[in-house]
């Protein structure tokens, strides 16, 4: 069975502080992605990543996949009040299904 | 309007009664899904549909029964619904199963009493 295992859970920080959520498994994935999901709204996508070693930055966001394929981090610069939500990893599932979840990174950040 | 939408945003019932929830895209896009999502359990798969006419079990099917005749429309019955299905309910469309992304819904929360 794929998992996607999420750390850390909850995140509470300050505006301005760095801050980096991991999205790790046991098993290989063909691609990635990063959803932000806010109270009362479904999960919008940020990001996908396909190929192992890649990195992408979205304005303050990066985004790496490992080179195995098995792992990804999302690297937050200078947190912001309106980057507070929920934060899921999700992974292409097994022959071509529907994704696999991660359980998510609650991240609130105060001015 | 564009997107995809589900109806009810709200909806409290009672156990062992049908509840129907909806959800309609305008994309024509081949795939659509049904997740619920739980504190603890994050979003889970509950089923999913390739085209019209076809449809698939996910992690957790039990209880829920789903019906694709238009390629637009997806909705998610609950036969009897039971306290545990209470919960919040998003329904997802995809180009593709995989690597393309999910837009999803705005969700629906369902109350059991």
């Amino acid at each position: 069975t794929q998992l996607l295992e999420q750390s850390p859970q909850f995140l509470s920080i300050q505006e301005g502080e760095n801050l980096t959520v991991y999205c790790n498994s046991s098993s290989v994935f063909s691609s990635l992605q990063w959803y932000r999901q806010e109270p009362g709204e479904g999960p919008v996508l940020l990001v996908t990543v396909v190929t192992g070693g890649e990195v992408k930055k979205l304005k303050r966001l990066t985004f790496q996949f490992g080179d195995a394929r098995k792992d990804s981090s999302l690297h937050i610069t200078a947190a912001q009040p309106g980057d507070t939500g929920l934060y899921l990893c999700a992974g292409d599932g097994q022959a071509g299904t529907a994704l696999i979840f991660g359980k998510g990174t609650t991240l609130s950040v105060s001015s | 309007d564009a997107g995809i939408t589900q109806s009810p945003r709200y909806k409290i019932t009672e156990t062992g009664r049908q509840v129907t929830l909806m959800c309609h895209q305008t994309w024509s896009h081949s795939y659509m899904f049904w997740y619920r999502q739980d504190l603890g359990h994050g979003l889970r798969l509950i089923y999913y549909s390739a085209a019209a006419d076809i449809t698939d079990k996910g992690e957790v099917p039990d209880g829920y029964v789903v019906s694709r005749s238009k390629t637009e429309n997806f909705p998610l019955t609950l036969e009897s619904a039971t306290r545990s299905q209470t919960s919040v309910y998003f329904c997802a469309s995809s180009d593709s199963p995989g690597t393309y992304e999910q837009y999803f819904g705005p969700g629906t929360r369902l109350t059991v009493t």
